[in-house]
């Protein structure tokens, strides 16, 4: 069973930094592309970053771009999203998604979402 | 970047009746890169349709997804009282992989 875990959210100050890690078990993660998706309380889904399996491809939203950084370990089978420069706007419910083949797509697998909050 | 416009915002429907969402694309999605998740409160969103027509594993028969180019629709022949949520849609053409605002399906 594909499962996954987010973790890392918290309270964090405008300017400040946090990385989130997206734990993967139930499946073979070099073969999974990857992705980060947020959401603001009420709000749509926004689509954050994404890589393929093998890291070779890495995508940005432009909101994030030269502020988040998205990576992973495959040894480890855990997914990163390194926030920089954090803004109000980035406030949300981080969630971690995870499609059964190297290229980015749809996205098959969810996680329950950590929440950030960027706030003085 | 390609921006998905959804409508209606909102779908007041009954149990039984027939849904029929659309998205459209600012440009066309190529290959029909495109997919549809449902979204209930307090949940993750869950795929329900991939490649425009393709229903995901375990996605009821009710659920039907077609169009192509920059017009695409999601129809629920018959509206069974779960299915009553949000519902998005996301293009993967190009990044960045942008979803829609959503429409929202209630009684």
């Amino acid at each position: 069973e594909v499962q996954l875990l987010e973790s890392g959210g918290g309270l964090v100050q405008p300017g400040g930094s946090l990385r989130l890690s997206c734990a993967a078990s139930g499946f073979t993660f070099t073969n999974f592309a990857m992705t980060w998706v947020r959401q603001a309380a009420g709000k749509g889904l926004d689509w954050v970053s994404g890589i393929s399996g093998n890291s070779g491809d890495t995508y940005y939203a432009d909101s994030v771009k030269g502020r988040f950084t998205i990576s992973r370990d495959n040894s480890k089978n855990i997914l990163y999203l390194q926030m920089n420069s954090l803004r109000a706007e980035d406030t949300a419910l981080y969630y971690c998604g995870a499609r059964p083949v190297s290229r980015l797509g749809a996205i098959d697998f969810w996680g329950p979402g950590t929440l950030v909050t960027v706030s003085s | 970047e390609i921006v998905l416009t959804q409508s209606p915002g909102t779908l007041s429907l009954s149990p039984g009746e027939r849904a029929t969402l659309s998205c459209r694309a600012s440009q066309s999605v190529g290959n029909n890169l495109l997919a549809w998740y449902q979204q209930k409160p307090g949940q993750a969103p869950r795929l329900l349709i991939y490649g425009a027509s393709s229903r995901a594993n375990g996605i009821p028969d009710r659920f039907s997804g077609g169009g192509s180019g920059t017009d695409f629709t999601l129809t629920i022949s018959r509206l069974e009282p779960e299915d009553f949520a949000m519902f998005y849609c996301q293009q993967y053409d190009n990044s960045p992989f942008t979803f829609g605002p959503g429409t929202k399906v209630d009684i």
